[in-house]
């Protein structure tokens, strides 16, 4: 079946510092699927950060980048200066265009910004 | 923005009896999802629901399991009957039609069974 795995938390990283979390999926039922990044900042719920649909293609979002990377595999999430409001957890995750079988998640990625 | 409310937030059962948990889905959603999650493991896909009826559902979808959204009201995930292995944050998520619309997820629902 397909999976996700990324960087195992917690991460702490100190403000204005540089994450990056590793994200790198096995898609054995899907030839191109799409990648995401999903976060769920403390008390709310999960929410998407950035969507990439075409291998080679970047996504941002909120100072975030990843890049579909299909070589590799890998869909890296990278901020360059992070801010405490940064702190969540991430989730990289993969689906199909129809969502037909909702999305993979990975494990999810703790991040603590401090001050 | 759009929000999915799932009520309650949590919920305490003995094993055996019966569950109903609660999903107001985005309105004029048409694509509904639960997910559930384990403490300490990943969210994992459990079915998706359209049109009155299940179109996907996983493994993890035991046959104790339904779902069912009666006139347009709630979309609600059934278990009867309950047993320690379904304690887990049961996440509800809803989309649109268009293809590659994104999900929305809920805060989730911590069922306990004791």
């Amino acid at each position: 079946g397909d999976s996700v795995t990324q960087t195992e938390g917690p991460v702490t990283v100190s403000e204005s510092e540089s994450l990056i979390i590793n994200c790198t999926y096995s898609a054995t039922s899907i030839a191109y699927p799409n990648l995401f990044w999903y976060v769920r900042y403390p008390g709310e719920g999960l929410q998407l950060l950035l969507k990439v649909i075409t291998a080679g293609q970047k996504g941002s979002s909120r100072g975030f980048e990843a890049t579909y990377n299909k070589e590799t595999t890998s869909f890296h999430l990278q901020k360059a200066s992070v801010q405490e409001s940064d702190s969540a957890v991430y989730y990289c995750a993969l689906g199909r265009n129809n969502y037909a079988q909702g999305l993979t998640f990975g494990l999810g990625t703790r991040v603590s910004v401090f001050p | 923005g759009p929000k999915v409310l799932q009520i309650p937030s949590h919920q305490i059962i003995d094993m055996g009896q019966m569950v109903t948990l609660n999903c107001d889905p985005v309105s004029n959603h048409l694509y509904f999802y639960w997910y559930k999650q384990i403490l300490g493991q990943q969210m994992e896909f459990l079915v998706n629901f359209y049109n009155g009826k299940v179109m996907e559902k996983s493994k993890l979808f035991k046959d104790q399991f339904s779902v069912e959204r009666p006139d347009g009201s709630y979309f609600t995930l059934k278990i009867q009957p309950t047993a320690l292995e379904d304690s887990a944050v049961y996440f509800c998520a809803s989309r649109g039609h268009i293809s590659n619309e994104r999900l929305f997820f809920g805060h989730g629902t911590k069922l306990s069974v004791l």
